[in-house]
């Protein structure tokens, strides 16, 4: 089992909003960072630190944090959003870097 | 903008030992932490290890006693022997940039995988 906690799975409608969340100890100490991954195709960075996004990713990805959970929200989703998602960050020693264990996200 | 590729045997034998090189272009080698991350069918991504621009590594401790990861400098590439394989090792691998995370204070903050390759399917199977 993973050291960082994910849903295994969220449905959100077409242009609603969908939360997915990431919890684990190590979040109280260190940011957890977020990437979409499709079948066939390479890890994405979606948003890392705080809440910043990479060039070229839409502003409807946002992250937040509290306690020891971190939160991807996208607002207004759209059909090319329907991914698996998953955050990383430094298990709870702080001496390696985990994987949550990824959410399905449908675009229904 | 930094590229990733990685290259190595599509097959691998149970028991023998599993190798990949990462070729790194628009980007030194030198300017970044660099990490291998793999994905078995149907199941999540898993980070093997990483290594430093000073050749210093760091290796998820459940693969520590199989993996290795090395740095040639010389042609900005980065590489993972994986020992001792079975068909639990059968994955997609990646290599990754790994940039770092810090406080206002300076204190470490995390890490992130900015930059990925397209990934590599190693089978492993007799």
């Amino acid at each position: 089992s993973s050291e960082l906690t994910q849903d295994p799975a969220v449905s959100v409608a077409l242009g609603q909003t969908v939360r997915i969340t990431c919890q684990g100890d190590s979040l109280r100490n260190y940011f957890a960072n977020w990437y979409q991954k499709k079948p066939g195709q390479a890890p994405v960075l979606v948003i890392f630190g705080k809440n910043n996004r990479p060039s070229g990713i839409p502003d409807r990805f946002s992250g937040s944090r509290s306690g020891n959970t971190a939160s991807l929200t996208i607002t207004g989703a759209q059909a090319e959003d329907g991914a698996d998602y998953y955050c990383n960050s430094r298990d709870s020693s702080g001496n390696h870097l985990v994987f949550g264990g990824g959410t399905k996200v449908t675009v229904l | 903008q930094v590229q990733l590729q990685e290259s190595g045997p599509g097959l691998v034998k149970p028991s023998e030992t599993l190798s990949l090189t990462c070729t790194v272009s628009g980007g030194s080698i030198s300017s970044y932490f660099w990490s291998w991350i793999r994905q078995p069918p149907g199941k999540g991504l898993e980070w093997i290890g990483r290594i430093n621009y000073s050749g210093n590594t760091n290796y998820k401790p459940s693969l520590k006693s199989r993996v290795t990861i090395s740095l040639d400098t010389s042609k900005n590439q980065f590489s993972l022997k994986l020992s001792s394989v079975t068909v639990a090792d059968t994955a997609v691998y990646y290599c990754a940039s790994t940039l770092g995370l810090y406080w206002y204070d300076g204190s470490d903050a995390g890490a992130y995988f900015q930059h990925w390759g397209q990934g590599t399917l190693v089978t492993v199977s007799s």
